[in-house]
């Protein structure tokens, strides 16, 4: 089956400095790749998503990119805001018909340091 | 449009009690999930429904049973609980296919088994 490995587990950064969250995935078949956000206590909601078929996508101060034949995707975070302070967590999804198999990271907890 | 409503938010058992957790959701999704969250471990799969009157195993079914009663509506119980089943529990509904890939998750259950 499919494993996602998400890196780092914790990071700190100073406030206005970027911020980078790798996973990588292992089964070549997934073609959706959605990052999370979970603030304390809250339920985790999609902040950006990006299709296989997509090497890049930007959304404001955020943005993923994907690198399908190392098999591997990444979240930017820029300009980091106190705000941006949670539980981030990538998904590899293979979505087949009106079938969906996900995979998620263990996490990233960033904390932004004002 | 409320989205996927969960129920209880806490929940307080002994070691062998049983309890329901309910969720619902009103966005005519096919694909419903039970996920539980604990430290370290990210969201890891209980069961699904891919589609109304079909359940699935996920990743750590031991313990649990579910209902799918209809579309809305995935019902995730412990027969017997034990404190290994202390976690949060999220709900999460998507559309793979059709409307929606994206997971859209409850506001969670804190369930403590004592």
């Amino acid at each position: 089956g499919e494993n996602v490995e998400q890196h780092p587990s914790t990071l700190s950064v100073q406030e206005g400095d970027s911020a980078v969250i790798k996973c990588t995935y292992s089964d070549s078949a997934s073609n959706y790749f959605p990052w999370y956000k979970q603030e304390l206590g809250k339920r985790p909601q999609l902040i950006i998503d990006i299709r296989s078929n997509v090497g890049e996508k930007k959304d404001q101060r955020i943005a993923v990119t994907l690198n399908k034949t190392a098999k591997h995707f990444s979240l930017h975070i820029t300009e980091t805001q106190p705000e941006d302070s949670a539980v981030y967590f990538c998904a590899a999804i293979l979505i087949s018909g009106g079938y969906q198999k996900v995979t998620f990271g263990i996490g990233t907890k960033l904390q932004v340091i004002p | 449009n409320a989205g996927v409503t969960q129920t209880p938010k806490f929940q307080v058992l002994k070691t062998g009690q049983s309890m329901t957790l309910q969720c619902a959701q009103d966005m005519n999704h096919n694909s419903m999930y039970w996920y539980r969250q604990d430290p370290g471990m990210g969201l890891r799969l209980i069961y699904y429904s891919a589609s109304e009157g079909t359940t699935d195993k996920g990743e750590v079914p031991n313990g649990y049973n579910v209902s799918r009663l209809n579309k809305r509506e995935f019902s995730l119980r412990l027969e017997s609980a034990a404190p290994s089943q202390t976690s949060v529990y999220f709900c999460a509904s998507s559309d793979p296919g059709r409307s929606s890939e994206k997971l859209f998750f409850g506001s969670g259950t804190q369930l403590s088994v004592l």
